[in-house]
């Protein structure tokens, strides 16, 4: 079955610098790949999604990467904040037929310093 | 308020006790998941719905657990003869049909067995 690795576990940065979180993923049938935020307490939120026919998506200081032939996509934070300071999850997904489950990382705890 | 909801939100029980949570999806969603969370750990896939069908099961759903959708709106996952391994946050999601697209949480039912 699918699985999915999350590196780093932790990661610290000054506000205003850049964060980068990397996935891989282990089946190549794997097309639909969302990143959840989650806050202490809280149920994890959807803060970006990509899909395997695009290469890259942004949305204002939130970007995914995917390249479907070394098997990885990546989360990058620009100017962060320190309202940006979460668990944040990659996860893989076959959609269209089957479950659509979601295949999750272990997740990055994001602190970013004032 | 119009997202997924979950009752109870925290349960505390004794080893070999049974327990029963319910979901409410989004109201128009016919997909359903459960997954299960463990502190440091990114959600894990336990079970799936279509409407009233439930569809996949994950090798973690012992036989100690159950999960129903008999209506096809809301569902309810009971487990049986608690043991302190159970203990968990309980996470349902849910999203509508037409292909990979984002899975919304509910706020989860934290799980203590003592």
């Amino acid at each position: 079955g699918e699985n999915v690795e999350q590196h780093p576990s932790t990661l610290s940065v000054q506000e205003g610098d850049s964060a980068v979180i990397k996935c891989t993923y282990s089946d190549s049938a794997s097309n639909y790949f969302p990143w959840y935020k989650q806050e202490l307490g809280k149920r994890p939120q959807l803060i970006i999604d990509i899909r395997s026919n695009v290469g890259e998506k942004k949305d204002q200081r939130i970007a995914v990467t995917l390249n479907k032939t070394a098997k990885h996509f990546s989360l990058h934070i620009t100017e962060t904040q320190p309202e940006d300071s979460a668990v944040y999850f990659c996860a893989a997904s076959k959609a269209k037929g089957g479950s659509e489950k979601l295949v999750f990382g272990k997740g990055t705890k994001l602190t970013v310093n004032p | 308020d119009t997202g997924v909801s979950q009752d109870p939100r925290h349960k505390i029980t004794k080893r070999g006790q049974n327990v029963t949570f319910r979901c409410d999806p989004i109201s128009e969603h016919n997909r359903l998941y459960w997954y299960r969370q463990t502190l440091g750990q990114g959600p894990e896939f336990l079970t799936y719905f279509q409407n009233e069908a439930q569809l996949e099961k994950s090798r973690l759903l012992s036989d100690r657990f159950s999960a129903e959708r008999p209506k096809g709106s809301f569902s309810t996952l009971e487990i049986q003869r608690t043991e302190q391994g159970d203990s968990a946050m309980y996470l349902c999601a849910s999203h509508g049909s037409g292909g990979a697209g984002e899975q919304f949480f509910g706020p989860g039912t934290r799980l203590t067995v003592l």
